[in-house]
């Protein structure tokens, strides 16, 4: 069965900290992997998204690290700020297959504090 | 302007009814889904749509039915409700396989 596993279930980083989120997933057919944020009562909204051709994707405050051999990849979140408080997700996804289906882990509930 | 549009965005209904959920985007993307969101178990894929054709379907159950009227509206029917049906339900879109964007969602409370 497809899966892909997130840890830890919740963080609690000081503002300016690095946050780190983990994640790793079973299937070697898997090529894409988002992250995505949720704050409450919204929908999830992509943040950033690597393809295994590099091991490593930036955008401003946040990274995604991709192991291809150990199957994990996580998201590090910079100079982290109260506004960066929510829940991230990591999914996967296997770009060549025929549904487009994402598989989700059960994400991580980030809070910065002050 | 909101580039993906769920209607509505709450709806309370009764064990046995039946209820559609409404679906458009206007991003242009040729693939459309449906998951789904509750406590017990976060953002569950549903069904993938491309041009307008069925793709996937991890839905255990019959009473999940999406409809395609057009290339860019994706409902959802959903019939013989039970509570625990009761969940977010997001529309999302994407060009193939590429980034997906997710609609505001419907939140389904079933009594």
């Amino acid at each position: 069965q497809q899966q892909v596993r997130q840890s830890p279930q919740s963080l609690t980083v000081w503002e300016g900290e690095t946050a780190i989120l983990n994640c790793s997933y079973e299937d070697s057919t898997f090529d894409y992997f988002p992250w995505y944020h949720q704050f409450p009562g919204e929908s999830p909204a992509l943040l950033i998204a690597i393809r295994p051709v590099s091991n490593k994707k930036e955008d401003g405050r946040f990274t995604i690290f991709f192991n291809k051999r150990e199957k994990k990849f996580s998201l590090h979140i910079a100079d982290s700020q109260p506004g960066d408080s929510a829940t991230y997700f990591c999914a996967a996804s296997d770009s060549g297959g025929s549904n487009y289906k994402l598989t989700f882990g059960k994400g991580t509930l980030l809070t910065v504090t002050p | 302007d909101p580039k993906i549009i769920q209607k509505p965005k709450y709806l309370v209904a009764v064990t046995g009814s039946e209820k559609i959920l409404i679906c458009e985007q206007y991003l242009g993307h040729n693939a459309m889904y449906w998951y789904r969101q509750s406590a017990k178990k976060p953002l569950e894929f549903m069904f993938s749509y491309s041009y307008q054709k069925l793709m996937d379907n991890q839905t255990a159950s019959s009473r999940f039915q999406p409809q395609s009227s057009k290339k860019n509206h994706l409902d959802l029917q959903i019939t013989a409700l039970k509570p625990d049906d009761s969940a977010t339900y997001f529309c999302a879109s994407s060009r193939q396989s590429y980034e997906q964007y997710f609609g505001p969602g419907t939140r389904l409370t079933v009594l």
